[in-house]
């Protein structure tokens, strides 16, 4: 069965700083891997996606991903954070099929002004 | 474009009870699936439906269950409610044989 693992549950950073969120994944085949963000009392919003090809993958908002299959990461990342990117953070993964997407346990950001 | 719906956004139910949550897919989508996210938790699969038929589960028990309607729309059914049942539960809809899923804003249960 797939699983992910986002080791840090909190992260704070202070505004205009860079970022880069942890994610590690488990599964046998070659994977489908997301990031979804969450603001407090809202839905999931998809940030970015990796199917196959280029390992480095942009989403919106200005973050951008790496695919490393040698060490089943998918590390988010930011050059530079804004005030409104404080939120919850979901690395997800997702086997074939009827599957659903298996979630890590998320990461909140904190931005400090 | 309308993106995907859910209602109600809050509710209360006692233990024992049953309830019923309702979705509207994005327009064109025609695969619904279910999730319930704990406090503090990430989102874990309940169950997805394709033409109006259960076509993949996760580990919840039988008292957790859906229909999906001709228009795509959704319904997640729990009976005999439990107090460990409290959370968020989130509709999300994609295309068949697609890999993104895009999410709803979610309902939350309390049960008490």
């Amino acid at each position: 069965a797939q699983s992910v693992t986002q080791p840090d549950i909190h992260i704070t950073v202070s505004e205009g700083a860079s970022l880069e969120l942890r994610c590690n994944y488990s599964y046998g085949a070659t994977p489908y891997l997301f990031w979804y963000v969450q603001s407090p009392g809202q839905g999931l919003q998809l940030l970015l996606k990796y199917f196959s090809g280029d390992t480095l993958v942009q989403g919106i908002k200005g973050f951008e991903a790496e695919f490393k299959r040698s060490q089943s990461s998918f590390n988010l990342r930011k050059p530079s954070v804004h005030w409104s990117d404080a939120a919850e953070y979901f690395c997800a993964v997702r086997g074939g099929g009827a599957d659903g997407l298996t979630f890590g346990k998320g990461t909140h950001l904190i931005i400090q002004p | 474009e309308t993106g995907v719906t859910q209602s109600p956004t809050h509710l209360i139910k006692t233990r024992g009870q049953q309830v019923t949550l309702r979705c509207s897919s994005q327009s064109g989508h025609n695969t619904v699936s279910w999730y319930q996210q704990a406090l503090g938790q990430g989102p874990q699969f309940i169950f997805q439906y394709y033409r109006e038929e259960e076509n993949g589960r996760g580990n919840f028990p039988p008292r957790f269950s859906g229909l999906q309607f001709p228009n795509y729309s959704s319904e997640l059914n729990v009976n005999a409610l439990e107090l460990n049942d409290s959370a968020l539960y989130l509709c999300a809809s994609s295309l068949a044989g697609g890999w993104e899923q895009y999410f709803g804003p979610g309902t939350r249960l309390t049960v008490t």
